[in-house]
Order: C-alpha cells, then structure tokens, then sequence
C-alpha cells in the first residue's frame, strides 16, 4: 500500500473552473510537495509545505497535519494547466515517496 | 540560477548495450537524487548521494546499474547491460541540505531510454 495517496486520477475541467486535488499521506512525512509535469516535459516543483498555506498566482496548497491530507486548487482554471500534478511525502531524509499522480485536462 | 542540467537528453540503445547519464547539479546543493519514471507511473529514487557519499541507494538493481559522484558535485548512471524493462525517463534531481529537515528538491529535464 502506498503511503501517499492521491484522488483523483483524472480530472477533466472546464476552462475558468475552481480545481481541487487531494492527497493523503502517512505517518513519518514531514513534508508535503506538489509537483507539475506537463507531457514529455520535466518535473516542476510548485509547494513544499509542513503546515498551513501556500499560495502562488492561481495556485493554492493547504495541508491538515493532524489529518494528515494536503490539497492542491487552482482558480481560474486555464488549458496551460493541463498537466499531471503529483503530491509526495518527504521525511527527515527527504526522500520523497510519491502518490499516482492526477492527469488534469483543462478544456478551453 | 541555472537549474539542473541533464545529458543526453535523449537516448535510445538495444538491450545488452551499456549507456551512461550526466547530471550537474543547481550550484551549492550538496544533496543529489537519480530517479527513475517509466511511462505511466510516478517516480522511484535509485539513489541519494549527500556529497560524494550515498545515504540510500535500496532501491538501486546493483547487478547492472551504477552511480558515482566522485568530486561531489555532477554525477553519472550507468546501466550495463541494459534490458527492455530499463525504458523509462531517468530524471536527476538536487537540494539543499537541511539536516532532519525536508528541503524542496529541483529536478532536471530527465533523459528519455529507450532500449530496443
């Protein structure tokens, strides 16, 4: 059983919508990332965080730690959002265990 | 800040064949990771050097792949000889180190294998 969990796999919105990607993780993280990667392309790191909120431009990362669950939202939704966004746990070594990954498609 | 540059970035080889990836990593970060994607999945670490020195490398298959970064800053993987199931992206990544810390980790564009 993986100790990072993500929901959805897929998620298919249209252009404008509010976006909400869930993660669950489990004891021993510390940390929670949020990563993009766009088909073909690399691995962007958009949010590390062990408490609290983050946001940047359209994108917002909250985490619960004594839920232990973390979601990514992205407002105003946009087609160059389309991407796999990834959430991984991260402990004192920073090794990062990753969840499934969900394939966001945004239509215009 | 240059990020995380990678080499080839591209490769494609028949299986038996051995190859090799370069990774230099963001200036000043002590810690690097290789890792690997295959299609469809998210990414498995091979191995962490802290410096020159390795703090995990369990999930490396010894037999064929191997890993150095001897002066403590680029590092090479090595596959010898590679198989078909070796098909995947081999993505480098690197941060600072932040001792009992979680510390944001930079990844670069990966090499794509291919092995025919």
């Amino acid at each position: 059983k993986n100790e990072v969990e993500q929901s959805p796999q897929n998620l298919t919105a249209q252009e404008g919508e509010f976006i909400t990607i869930n993660c669950s993780y489990s004891v021993g993280i510390s940390a929670l990332h949020w990563l993009q990667q766009h088909p073909g392309g690399g691995i962007v790191s958009l949010f590390m965080l062990s408490s609290g909120k983050k946001k940047h431009g359209r994108l917002i990362a909250t985490i619960n730690i004594q839920e232990k669950h973390s979601s990514l939202h992205i407002t105003a939704s946009h087609p160059r959002d389309s991407a796999v966004y990834i959430c991984a746990g991260g402990g004192a070594t920073n090794k990062l265990i990753f969840g499934t990954g969900t394939l966001l498609a945004v239509q215009p | 800040e240059a990020g995380v540059a990678q080499s080839p970035r591209y490769k494609i080889i028949e299986k038996r064949q051995s190859v090799a990836f370069w990774c230099n990593p963001i200036s000043g970060h002590a810690t690097l990771y290789w890792y690997q994607q295959i299609l469809g999945q998210g990414p498995k670490l091979l191995i962490q050097f802290q410096n020159n020195g390795v703090v995990d490398d369990s999930q490396l298959p010894k037999d064929r792949f191997s890993a150095e970064r001897l002066k403590g800053v680029d590092s090479t993987l090595k596959i010898q000889p590679a198989k078909l199931e070796d098909s995947a992206v081999y993505l480098c990544a690197s941060s600072l180190p932040q001792r009992g810390l979680a510390t944001e980790q930079f990844f670069g564009p990966g090499t794509r294998l291919t092995v025919l």
